[in-house]
């Protein structure tokens, strides 16, 4: 297992534009958490996939913002009419998570987003 | 959700044992702590997590009060490469809050 892969790393758009971003998790695991960091802040919770079920949406993820895990394995975050605050690192993360014990999170290297 | 907080930043001198802390006063009987760390230009990568037992692993020792209000990540001897930012994290929510950043001086 390569761990959890993200595309693209880098993205440069023109605001307006749509740009949509992919996360394959870890083979085995269930969950999976999208995330937005900006510089100097720690990652911020957008939302996350039990399975392909959408069980968690932040405030923070505005109606451009849409999430998806079909078939309950790689996950894309679309973002709609792109502005430049929406420039940031989207980070992916998965982890297994059945019955008790603790929710270990295995993050990808994140997909860079600049919007001109 | 419960909440944790850090020091924004600290300092330590290779070589030397490093103790950051974290406080967690609204932690419910149930909630793991988990620490994590950034490196520059990478993703957070899991450092350890406990219960209510103190626990050691290669990467670090996590020690746990006795009331769980409160926790300590402890680097044994600390390298260059360990400067990174910590987070403490709670639960099963998984915020990140600002975590500390731990500048490691040579």
């Amino acid at each position: 297992d390569t761990g959890v892969s993200q595309n693209p790393r880098h993205k440069i758009t023109k605001r307006g534009q749509n740009v949509t971003f992919r996360c394959d998790p870890i083979s085995e695991h269930n969950r999976l958490y999208w995330y937005r960091q900006t510089l100097g802040q720690g990652p911020e919770f957008l939302t996350y996939f039990q399975n392909e079920a959408q069980l968690e949406k932040s405030r923070l993820l505005s109606d451009r913002f849409s999430a998806e895990r079909p078939k309950g394995s790689f996950s894309t975050l679309e973002i709609q009419r792109t502005e430049q605050g929406d420039s940031a690192m989207y980070l992916c993360a998965s982890s297994y998570r059945g019955g008790g014990g603790a929710n270990v999170l295995t993050f990808g290297a994140g997909s860079r987003l600049t919007v001109l | 959700d419960a909440k944790t907080t850090q020091p924004n930043s600290m300092e330590s001198n290779e070589e030397e044992p490093v103790h950051l802390p974290c406080n967690h006063s609204t932690i419910s009987g149930t909630d793991y702590i988990h620490w994590y760390r950034q490196l520059p230009s990478q993703g957070p990568e899991y450092v350890i997590h406990g219960l209510t037992s103190n626990v050691n692993n290669r990467m670090a020792s996590l020690a746990i009060a006795e009331d769980r209000k409160s926790s300590t990540l402890i680097l044994h001897r600390a390298t260059l490469r360990d400067a990174a930012v910590y987070y403490c994290i709670l639960g099963d929510d998984m915020r990140f809050g600002a975590g500390t950043r731990l500048t490691v001086k040579p």
